[in-house]
């Protein structure tokens, strides 16, 4: 298995700034994933962090808006620009250790508020 | 969309007694996995079920799957307390990202 940190696990920003959300794993991983869950909802999938090149967006989501990063096989940021209110969402990544299939692990989630 | 359905939306029930939940989606998989979320948190892998598999057991979990309905079935026996959060269902059709239900909400009361 593979146990995910996220930092922070939670904010209050202002309608325009940006947060950067940090998500470490404690082992080397082939996939890790970003999604939002907006309240009461499912989970969307944003985009696919990949490790030495860019991520790979869902319809809907785009770069310039959600920028991600993954340096190395352990860690990737997610970055929320010119954030509103309906940016307001628990944002989670998660990680695909490969020895594990499909299986997915989950950080604890970043809990975002935006005013 | 690729997004599955579940149903109940919210499922209340008494504990010790066995919860069900089911899960149905649109397009063939390779695989269906159902995940456990405390309120507010991050969420748990269960059980994962390949699609040429038909039922599958954990502990006091039982998945069940029928590629022909497109559907799947949760069932926690002998339910507690603990067992009170919200169920989701995930597919993957081999792109190895997943698609996730819209989860279901069990309450169980002591």
């Amino acid at each position: 298995s593979a146990v995910i940190s996220q930092k922070p696990s939670r904010d209050i920003c202002q309608r325009g700034t940006s947060l950067t959300i940090q998500c470490q794993v404690d082992s080397q991983v082939t996939m890790m994933f970003w999604y939002r869950q907006q309240p009461g909802q499912s989970l969307t999938l944003i985009a696919t962090a990949n490790q030495g090149s860019e991520a790979t967006y869902e319809s809907g989501f785009v770069i310039d808006k959600f920028p991600i990063s993954r340096p190395n096989l352990t860690f990737s940021t997610l970055t929320v620009s010119n954030m509103s209110p309906e940016d307001s969402s628990i944002y989670l990544c998660s990680a695909q250790p490969r020895d594990r299939g499909y299986e997915q692990y989950f950080g604890p989630g970043t809990r975002l508020t935006v005013t | 969309s690729q997004q599955g359905e579940e149903d109940p939306q919210a499922l209340s029930i008494q504990e010790g007694e066995n919860a069900t939940m089911n899960c149905s989606y649109k397009t063939s998989i390779n695989n269906l996995q159902w995940y456990r979320q405390n309120s507010g948190r991050g969420l748990v892998h269960l059980i994962l079920i390949r699609s040429n598999e038909r039922e599958k057991h954990s502990g006091r979990l039982r998945v069940t799957l029928d590629t022909s309905k497109k559907s799947s079935s949760l069932l926690i026996t002998a339910s507690r307390a603990a067992d009170t959060a919200s169920y989701f269902c995930a597919t993957d059709w081999g792109a190895q990202k997943l698609v996730f239900g819209q989860g279901t909400r069990l309450t169980i009361n002591p």
